[in-house]
């Protein structure tokens, strides 16, 4: 079975500052890693994967996120946060090769990024 | 435009109506995904096609719940007999096969009076 998990509802930053908003996963194999943004009353768009290679995947909008395996996390991350980066954060995961590639998702994190 | 779309965007229906939701996904995909995200939640699966044909379905889809997707082009989403419970945010989403990233529509919003 799969499971993701971001343990924060709600992350506040200043405009400027770095963010950071915080997932951890479990599968059985080799993971495949996403993050989502929903605005509101939107679908969910694609921000970066992470599928294999580097640990360091950059992404849409200035995000990136790292990929540990020891610690199974993926946190996504943006080194200045803007005010228009507020926003529902969806972190995803699913079983790699031989899995059955449907996505779990994360219960979300609100970045509110403040002027 | 040629990303994934939804219709209608909102749809408002009193308990006991049959309601019927369409995505249209990106053209060159043949990977098609009904999701269901509810208040404070991620989106949780429901069904999932290839082409036309419907591979997987969640336990979440009840009986009143049926999906079609014929040609292989768009999909529909069909609930009869909709109870309150059924009130969520219906997305749809598409993939050109199994192993690339998921695009998702605007979703439908229903809510079950």
């Amino acid at each position: 079975a799969q499971s993701v998990a971001q343990p924060e509802d709600q992350v506040n930053v200043a405009e400027g500052n770095p963010l950071t908003v915080k997932c951890t996963y479990s599968v059985s194999g080799n993971p495949y890693l996403f993050w989502y943004v929903q605005y509101p009353n939107r679908g969910l768009q694609f921000l970066l994967k992470y599928i294999t290679g580097d640990n360091l995947v950059k992404g849409s909008y200035g995000f990136e996120a790292e990929f540990n395996k020891s610690q199974t996390s993926f946190h996504l991350k943006k080194p200045s946060a803007l005010v228009s980066d507020s926003a529902l954060y969806f972190c995803a995961v699913r079983d790699g090769p031989g899995g059955s590639y449907i996505p779990t998702f994360g219960r979300g994190t609100s970045l509110i990024v403040h002027p | 435009d040629t990303g994934v779309s939804q219709d209608p965007r909102h749809k408002i229906t009193k308990r006991g109506q049959n309601v019927t939701f369409r995505c249209d996904p990106i053209s060159e995909h043949n990977r098609l995904y009904w999701y269901r995200q509810t208040l404070g939640q991620g989106p949780e699966f429901l069904t999932y096609f290839q082409n036309e044909a419907q591979l997987e379905k969640s336990r979440l889809l009840s009986d009143r719940f049926s999906a079609e997707r014929p040609k292989g082009s768009f999909s529909t989403l069909e609930i009869q007999r909709t109870e309150q419970g059924d009130s969520a945010m219906y997305l749809c989403a598409s993939s050109q096969d199994r192993r690339e990233t998921q695009y998702f529509g605007p979703g439908t919003r229903l809510l079950v009076l």
